[in-house]
């Protein structure tokens, strides 16, 4: 089968670093995502890596390593705005990215 | 979200009721997805269509068939509906890891 594991809460102070990974077991893998959600809202998509190494994108960057199934988004400068779930998501096939299966997020609680 | 229109928004249905959740997109985007979403948790990937005529089974396909006439829409049908079908129903399209999220369907069966 495929899972992806994930912490359920993370706590961290406002202006701080803060970190969120993500393991996957999967039949193949195409892509490693990452999706913020407030509470009531829908996932909005946050970073994309396919490849080894980091992208950054303004404050979130995502790391990924394809041999050790695992990845993880990197929250910098922290905002109580960031209170939110933070998911990450795979394309399970070697060579196909159209299904796309989601972890059960992880909680971020911001302290000021 | 612009872009991706769900409807409707909420609703209620009776247990053994059935119900069709739209989707409508304006992006000419090929790949479209249903998940749903219980409280508290991570989404399931329902059903998902590549294309026009082309449909398939994702992670909790039971209780629910879709179709895709074409480019623009994707329908979920609730057949025989059951409270474990209650839920948000999240539409969305979008493909290399990049989806875009409709608004949601909120769904409870009583």
């Amino acid at each position: 089968g495929q899972s992806l594991e994930q912490p359920s809460e993370v706590t961290a102070v406002e202006g701080a670093i803060v970190q969120i990974n993500c393991t996957y077991q999967t039949s193949g893998f195409y892509g490693l995502s990452w999706y913020q959600q407030h509470d009531g809202g829908a996932p909005t998509f946050l970073s994309y890596n396919a490849l080894d190494g980091l992208e950054e994108t303004g404050r979130f960057s995502s790391f990924l390593s394809r041999s050790d199934s695992y990845g993880y988004l990197l929250l910098q400068e922290l905002q109580m705005k960031d209170s939110a779930s933070y998911f990450c998501a795979v394309s399970p096939s070697m060579n196909r990215d159209d299904k796309i299966i989601f972890g059960k997020g992880t909680r971020l609680h911001i302290l000021p | 979200n612009a872009g991706v229109t769900q409807t409707p928004k909420f609703r209620i249905l009776k247990i053994g009721q059935s119900m069709t959740l739209q989707c409508a997109q304006d992006m000419n985007h090929n790949y479209m997805y249903w998940y749903r979403q219980d409280p508290g948790m991570g989404l399931k990937l329902i059903y998902y269509s590549v294309g026009a005529g082309i449909t398939d089974k994702g992670e909790v396909p039971n209780g629910y068939n879709v179709s895709r006439s074409t480019t623009e829409d994707f329908p979920l049908r609730l057949e025989l509906a059951a409270p474990s079908q209650t839920s948000v129903y999240f539409c969305a399209i979008g493909r290399t890891g990049e989806l875009f999220f409709g608004e949601g369907s909120r769904l409870t069966v009583l």
